[in-house]
Formats: structure tokens, sequence, C-alpha cells
């Protein structure tokens, strides 16, 4: 079965640090593009970073710029999300989800259950 | 960066009923646009790709169309299951961007 799994969400006060993992099963990980996405409570979708099936190609939202970093781990089917200096407004839940393949940055056509992060003091 | 603008922000509709849900983008990206429902405390699923493309395993009574700035997700013949979200999302360029969502009650 195709399937993503994060982890890694928590309680954490402001200007502090998480480190989100998601981990892929059921398809050659090393072979697709991958990407977090955040939804606030009671709110909609936001893409927050995106990553090349190499590793070699980075994107970021403004929002999250020099705060976060994106990065993978072929050999262990593992995407992570480094997120330092969190504020409140952080306060979401992470998705990490597939790039389905395409001619531009593409759809997500898996996603995993996501994980709770909650910046508060 | 390219804005996603859905209506309506929130329909209540009965089962067998057709809904059309429109996405307009603040400018052109092609048909570089999918759709996404959302059940509540269930994460996004890809419901069409690159404006009509179907997904396999998505009900056949979805479907979308529109190129340019103009786009339109239609779901014929509602069902109760279908009470969810639904996002667009523009892949066209950086930064990504989803529509605000639309919510859909069935009565």
């Amino acid at each position: 079965e195709v399937q993503l799994v994060e982890s890694g969400g928590g309680l954490v006060q402001p200007g502090g640090s998480l480190r989100l993992s998601c981990a892929a099963s059921g398809f050659t990980f090393s072979s697709y593009e991958m990407n977090w996405v955040r939804q606030a409570p009671g709110k909609g979708l936001e893409w927050v970073s995106y990553i090349s099936s190499s590793g070699s190609t980075i994107y970021y939202a403004d929002s999250v710029k020099g705060r976060f970093t994106i990065s993978r781990d072929n050999a262990k089917n593992s995407l992570y999300l480094q997120m330092n200096s969190l504020r409140a407004e952080d306060t979401a839940v992470y998705y990490c989800a597939r790039a389905s393949g395409g001619y531009d940055l593409t759809a997500f056509d898996i996603w995993g259950q996501g994980t709770m992060v909650t910046v508060s003091s | 960066e390219i804005v996603l603008t859905q209506s309506p922000d929130f329909q209540s509709v009965t089962p067998k009923e057709k809904v059309t849900i429109t996405c307009r983008a603040s400018q052109s990206i092609g048909s570089s646009l999918h759709w996404y429902q959302q059940k509540p405390d269930q994460s996004p699923k890809l419901l069409i790709k690159y404006a009509s493309q179907s997904i396999s395993g998505v009900p056949s009574r979805f479907s979308g169309s529109g190129s340019g700035t103009d786009f339109t997700l239609t779901i014929n013949s509602l069902e109760a299951e279908d009470a969810a979200a639904y996002y667009c999302h523009q892949s066209s360029s950086l930064p990504i961007t989803f529509g605000q969502g639309t919510r859909l009650e069935i009565k």
C-alpha cells in the first residue's frame, strides 16, 4: 500500500525548534518530488516547501524561508522538515504530500495523515 | 503570487443535486489546476488533476473543466458522502497556492 506517515509534531514554545519526519512506503520514494503543506486550525491549505527527487532543488514559501529546512534521505525513504524560530502562526497540521509527476510542480496525489504542531507558551 | 478565488465559500445542497464549484486565477495558469476533497478530520484527496484529468478510484460523478483563469469542478448527482471541503490548487508557478476552499453541506 502506498503510504506516507508523518511524525514529530507537538507543543513547542515560541522561538523553539521541531523536526518533522515523513516515512514513505509502497512506492519508489527516490523517484518522486515531495512537498510539505500545512493547515492552521479551521483554515485552508498552505504550501510550505518542495524538494526534488534527488534533493538538489528546493523551494520555500516566503512565510517560512530562512526558518524552515526541507531535506530527504532516499536510502531511508524519508522526508524531513526542520523548523526553527517557530511562531504562533506556524501552529497547524503539517502534511507531507507526494507530487504526482507532470510537466510542472504538479498535483499532490498521496498525502499523509498529518502531524499537529502547536506553538504556544 | 497567483491568487485562486473559489466560489461559493459554502453551499448547502440536497442529494442527487448537481453542484458546480468555480475557481478563478488572478492570472493565466494554462491547465495547471487541480482539485482536492477534504472530509472532516481527514487529509486532502486528489480528485482531478490538470483541470480535467480524472484520477483512478475517484467516482465518475466528479469532473473538471476550464483553462487559463476560469475553472470548474462539477459533482453530478451528489451523494451524502460528498459532504466535505473542496480546494483548488495551482502548480503553474511559485509560490504554489490553494483556493480558500468551498464547504459543501448535505441537507
